[in-house]
């Protein structure tokens, strides 16, 4: 199976910068990276996806660097509404096999 | 809403019964999935369909049988469950099942198996 490595939780403050790292060793050449976001009782909703560098959309930026074994989620200025669990999802290295796996996720809490 | 859409929301059921999950998308997609959620456990990819064929059994018990006639529709019927069945399952579109495609979640259907 794939193995995607991320803290098991965070706590921020609203107004910070909250950034999630997320270790992928085996991602395979081809792979993207993707970044889900999943509230209680909700499936996982899709934030952000990249390859290399920096990507910015209007919610997040993903920074990958050149070996692209890790990535970074980076939510600027964070609300309450942003307790939710962050996925890294990448694919899975086993020869032949296309599972779409992921990781434990981060449990991110947003203090008022 | 994402474009997939599951129903029930909610299911209780006995060990012995039979009930169906069913999943639609209105995307578009060509590739289908099941995942399961247990309480406090990451997300678990159960079958994958491409084009209407299982490509994808991740060593998943008889008692859960996925169909899926279609492209747009995916069934997973459920039989002489046990009570460690009881999880959030999510049925999950893409383009095609290939790692760079974003997976879009329908909400869950709640299973609880009494």
């Amino acid at each position: 199976l794939a193995k995607t490595t991320q803290p098991v939780s965070m706590d921020s403050y609203e107004g910070q910068e909250v950034n999630i790292t997320c270790s992928h060793n085996n991602i395979a050449t081809n792979d993207y990276i993707t970044w889900y976001q999943q509230f209680p009782s909700q499936g996982p909703r899709f934030i952000i996806q990249g390859y290399k560098t920096k990507v910015t959309n209007e919610v997040a930026s993903l920074f990958i660097p050149a070996d692209r074994k890790s990535s970074t989620l980076s939510l600027p200025r964070v609300s309450l509404s942003d307790t939710a669990v962050y996925y890294c999802l990448v694919g899975d290295m086993e020869a032949g096999r296309r599972a779409l796996t992921f990781g434990s996720g981060t449990r991110l809490q947003v203090q008022p | 809403e994402t474009g997939v859409t599951q129903t029930p929301r909610h299911l209780v059921m006995g060990m012995t019964n039979k009930k169906s999950l069913k999943c639609e998308q209105h995307l578009g997609h060509n590739a289908m999935y099941w995942y399961k959620q247990s309480a406090k456990k990451p997300l678990e990819l159960m079958f994958v369909y491409n084009f209407k064929e299982q490509t994808e059994n991740n060593s998943v018990p008889s008692r859960f049988s996925p169909e899926c006639p279609n492209s747009s529709h995916l069934f997973l019927h459920l039989h002489t469950l046990q009570p460690e069945d009881s999880a959030l399952y999510l049925c999950a579109s893409s383009q095609a099942p290939l790692r760079g495609n974003t997976i879009y979640f329908g909400e869950g259907s709640w299973l609880t198996v009494v």
